[in-house]
């Protein structure tokens, strides 16, 4: 199994800025994915983190809003740009094994 | 694209009840079926993984069965406790790595 620490946890940001989340994972792995959930949604994948190369992004996200970058097989980060309330979300890196998917505890964000 | 449905969206039971959390699929070519946990405004806690060959899967309390040719998966879980009150999430993972969600079942346990 693999464990993940994402950071921080929780945050509440002005409109108009750009917040900084980190994923950790204690081993390597091959994947990583960013997901948000909206309140009482569930989750939308947002793009897979590629080692060494430019973010695979899913339909209706857009690399200018959410640059992500993966340095190594065990981190990634994900930003989320110029920030407006659609934004509040929680945000969640996602590592997956061969067969099994791991998640960290999220990133609250809250954009006022 | 794959569908998963959940179905109920919530539930409340008394403390002692046995739970039963369904989900369905649309495609059944798929590579594996997981299960997760997640407590408000949290992560997600991995449950039960079941692979496609796998009628079912047992930790504990919980038990998780897979019939791919019909796409339903059903999660049980035996007598339920305050501590189970959370949203119970589905996830389907097709031959590629992206997994599809339902929209989970709310799950609340009265003392």
């Amino acid at each position: 199994s693999a464990v993940i620490s994402q950071k921080p946890s929780r945050d509440i940001c002005q409109r108009g800025t750009s917040l900084t989340i980190q994923c950790q994972v204690d081993s390597q792995v091959t994947m990583m994915f960013w997901y948000r959930q909206q309140p009482g949604q569930s989750l939308t994948l947002i793009a897979t983190a590629n080692q060494g190369s430019e973010a695979t992004y899913e339909s209706g996200f857009v690399i200018d809003k959410f640059p992500i970058s993966r340095p190594n097989l065990t981190f990634s980060t994900l930003t989320v740009s110029n920030m407006s309330p659609e934004d509040s979300s929680i945000y969640l890196c996602s590592a997956q094994g061969n067969t099994e998917a791991f998640f960290g505890q999220g990133t609250r964000l809250t954009v006022v | 694209k794959q569908e998963v449905t959940q179905i109920p969206a919530a539930l409340s039971v008394p403390e002692g009840e046995n739970l039963v959390l369904n989900c369905s699929f649309t495609d059944s070519a798929i590579y594996n079926l997981q299960w997760f946990r997640q407590d408000p405004g949290k992560g997600l806690t991995s449950l039960l993984l079941i692979q496609s060959s796998q009628r079912e899967q047992t930790s504990g309390r919980l038990n998780a069965s897979l019939d791919k040719s019909s796409g339903r998966s059903t999660l049980y879980i035996a007598a339920s406790q305050p501590g189970d009150s959370a949203t119970y999430l589905c996830a389907v993972r097709p031959n590629d790595y992206k997994l599809s969600f339902g929209a989970g079942t709310t799950v609340t346990v009265r003392a």
